[in-house]
């Protein structure tokens, strides 16, 4: 069974500048979310879909960033424009009912905003 | 706010010696999950404890969920270089499904 994939795997940007993020789930799994991680702490949860509907985006900066998960499956998660303070790790997860609690990670994508 | 703390933040010790690391809330939690994290890649997940008291064994690492289901701890025996990352533990809120995550405890086994 495939992985959750996320591309690309690092992005050097300038500030003020836009990114996005793209991520593949797990076959099959409803539940998608997307994580920022800043060094040395854990992963803080940005938004979290089921299937393509919004259940939390109440942490998702939304003046800049913005997130969709079309038909349900990939998702892709944009910043803009960006600032310093985004520096991190965005990681995506995914799980499948009734295990929600056992989400399955991407590599993660590390961004550096300069 | 439910938190999750860990301790210690950071640990390095020698292959060979055991070690425990904990996880404390207020909270009660519906289920609490341990993940791993290496350098450059996502957590991975290594068990999930859903019952007060239970014990769960994955080769030489033994995890506990506290009595009341607000803590929890990983014992690790005999540690070796290959246990050396970050650990996570995460706790399951049933009120929004989602997990409140502790900041982590890095590990660093030395040969």
């Amino acid at each position: 069974e495939a992985g959750v994939a996320q591309s690309p795997r690092y992005k050097i940007i300038e500030k003020r500048q836009s990114v996005a993020f793209w991520c593949n789930p797990i076959s099959g799994h409803a539940t998608l979310y997307w994580y920022q991680q800043i060094l040395g702490q854990g992963p803080k949860l940005l938004i979290q879909f089921q299937n393509n509907g919004v259940v939390d985006d109440s942490q998702l900066p939304k003046d800049r960033f913005s997130a969709e998960r079309l038909k349900g499956v990939d998702s892709t998660l944009k910043i803009q424009p960006a600032k310093l303070e985004d520096s991190a790790v965005y990681l995506c997860a995914s799980s499948s009912g009734p295990n929600v609690y056992e989400q399955y990670f991407g590599p993660g994508t590390r961004l550096t905003v300069t | 706010t439910q938190l999750l703390e860990q301790s210690p933040q950071f640990l390095s010790i020698q292959e060979g010696e055991n070690l425990t690391v904990y996880c404390n809330s207020s909270s009660v939690f519906s289920s609490l999950q341990w993940y791993r994290q290496e350098p450059g890649e996502g957590p991975v997940l290594l068990v999930t404890v859903v019952t007060g008291g239970e014990v769960k064994k994955l080769k030489r690492l033994t995890f506990q969920f506290g009595d009341a289901r607000k803590d929890s701890s990983l014992h690790i025996t005999a540690a070796q270089p290959g246990d050396t990352g970050l650990y996570l533990c995460a706790g399951g809120q049933d009120s929004n499904y989602q997990l409140i995550w502790g900041a982590g405890t890095k590990l660093i086994i030395k040969p």
